[in-house]
């Protein structure tokens, strides 16, 4: 059974920071893994995704890496801004049904 | 493009009441999915279909059941609504090719109260 771990629970820091977002997984055999983004009361808005041929995917100040073997991916935020604030989830999608696993997600709170 | 439609996006229910929470996407996908979120508990997948016909069991299915008639339609039944069942749930499709899944779509949620 796919695990799934975000490491930190909570972050706090102040704008304009560099931050790093941590997951980890144990089962390896993810056909891709997706970065989501949710605000308090709302749905999950995708990130980015990344398949597992790759090693990593940007989008503006967001970049995504994985490392497949080792069961690890990052989301690096550039120039934090407080609109940044939220909970990020990471999901791999095992190759067993397409079936996505979640982690509970780092919620973090960008200062002004 | 109005991607993935929920509905209610709030209900409270009375304990041993049924009532049916409906997911439709107009992305043509082929697999869609039902969570349901907890405090400190995360996504947990409840059922999936892979295709209009096709269901299959997650990892907390007990008091839900699933049918998918069509592409775009995955309505989730509760039958004898739960306390335990209070929660939010959430609606996900994403494309299919070859047992490989894209990019998914998430819908925004219904906040289900059991009381």
């Amino acid at each position: 059974k796919q695990e799934v771990t975000q490491i930190p629970a909570a972050l706090s820091v102040p704008e304009g920071e560099n931050l790093v977002l941590n997951c980890s997984f144990t089962d390896s055999a993810i056909y891709n893994l997706q970065w989501f983004r949710q605000d308090p009361g709302k749905g999950l808005t995708s990130l980015l995704l990344i398949q597992s041929s790759q090693r990593e995917q940007t989008s503006g100040r967001l970049n995504a890496s994985l490392d497949k073997s080792s069961g690890r991916s990052t989301l690096y935020i550039a120039a934090s801004q407080p609109g940044d604030s939220a909970t990020y989830l990471c999901a791999p999608v095992n190759t067993n049904a397409g079936k996505s696993t979640f982690g509970d997600g780092t919620t973090l709170t960008v200062k002004p | 493009n109005a991607g993935v439609t929920q509905t209610p996006k709030f209900q409270v229910l009375k304990t041993g009441q049924s009532m049916t929470l409906q997911c439709a996407q107009d992305m043509n996908h082929e697999y869609m999915s039902w969570y349901r979120q907890d405090p400190g508990m995360g996504l947990r997948l409840i059922h999936y279909s892979v295709g209009a016909g096709i269901t299959d069991q997650g990892e907390v299915p007990n008091g839900y059941n699933v049918s998918r008639s069509t592409t775009e339609d995955f309505p989730l039944r509760l039958l004898s609504a739960a306390p335990s069942q209070t929660s939010v749930y959430f609606c996900a499709s994403s494309l299919q090719t070859g047992g490989k899944n894209t990019e998914a779509f998430f819908g925004q949620g219904t906040r289900l109260t059991v009381v």
